[in-house]
């Protein structure tokens, strides 16, 4: 079975550019998450979709931070414009909707912002 | 909020001997899980252990053991017989059992453990 993937890995961008960072879940699982993890921190949850619909933004910064679910499937989160606090990695996480609760994570795209 | 605090910022250990890894918690909840990930360096993060907390006996996964104290709200990680793959940075994590209510099913972690193994 596949696992989460995402891309791309590494990348650097100045102040005030834009990125944005792909992921694909694992097939069949409906829900997708999309952590923030600073370096020396635990994960942060910036944004949850159930399906194609948002369950739980409430951390995610919206003046610059956007994130969507075409067809339930693939996921695109944006950070526009970057700052230099946002660099961290970013980990796309899926899981089966059932009661094991278990997430399963992608390698993670690591932002530099200079 | 629920949050979660893992007190040990770094840990190691000798190669074949056993270590514990703190972590406490708060919730009003009665029903929820909680877990134990590994990040191994530049590497995904992969489920160690799970512990309903409905269940009062321990969870064990091979070397790997938890402390569920419900009461003190503490779920503390031993590793017996370390190994040198074993070094990694530890998360602590909580999550609802409530699959209906909106963002139930997020995980919150601790800040983490990194756990050193010496040969």
């Amino acid at each position: 079975e596949a696992g989460v993937a995402q891309s791309p890995r590494y990348k650097i961008i100045e102040k005030r550019q834009s990125v944005a960072f792909w992921c694909n879940p694992i097939s069949g699982h409906a829900t997708l998450y999309w952590y923030q993890q600073i370096l020396g921190q635990g994960p942060k949850l910036l944004i949850q979709f159930q399906n194609n619909g948002v369950v739980d933004d409430s951390q995610l910064p919206k003046d610059r931070f956007s994130a969507e679910r075409l067809k339930g499937v693939d996921s695109t989160l944006k950070i526009q414009p970057a700052k230099l606090e946002d660099s961290a990695v970013y980990l796309c996480a899926s899981s089966f909707r059932d009661i094991t609760g278990e997430l399963f994570f992608g390698e993670g795209s690591r932002l530099t912002v200079l | 909020a629920q949050t979660v605090t893992q007190s040990q910022p770094e840990m190691s250990v000798q190669e074949a001997e056993t270590v514990t890894l703190s972590c406490t918690y708060d919730t009003s909840e009665s029903d929820y899980y909680l877990f134990w990930y590994k990040q191994p360096p530049s590497r995904q993060m992969i489920l160690v252990i799970r512990q309903e907390a409905y269940k009062q006996q321990n969870a064990t996964e091979n070397r790997f053991s938890v402390n569920f104290q419900k009461a003190a709200k503490s779920f503390s990680l031993k590793i017996s017989d370390s190994q040198l793959g074993d070094a990694a940075m530890y998360f602590c994590a909580y999550r609802s059992a409530g699959p209906g209510r909106q963002g139930a099913q997020k995980l919150v972690f601790g800040q983490g453990t990194r756990l050193t193994i010496n040969p």
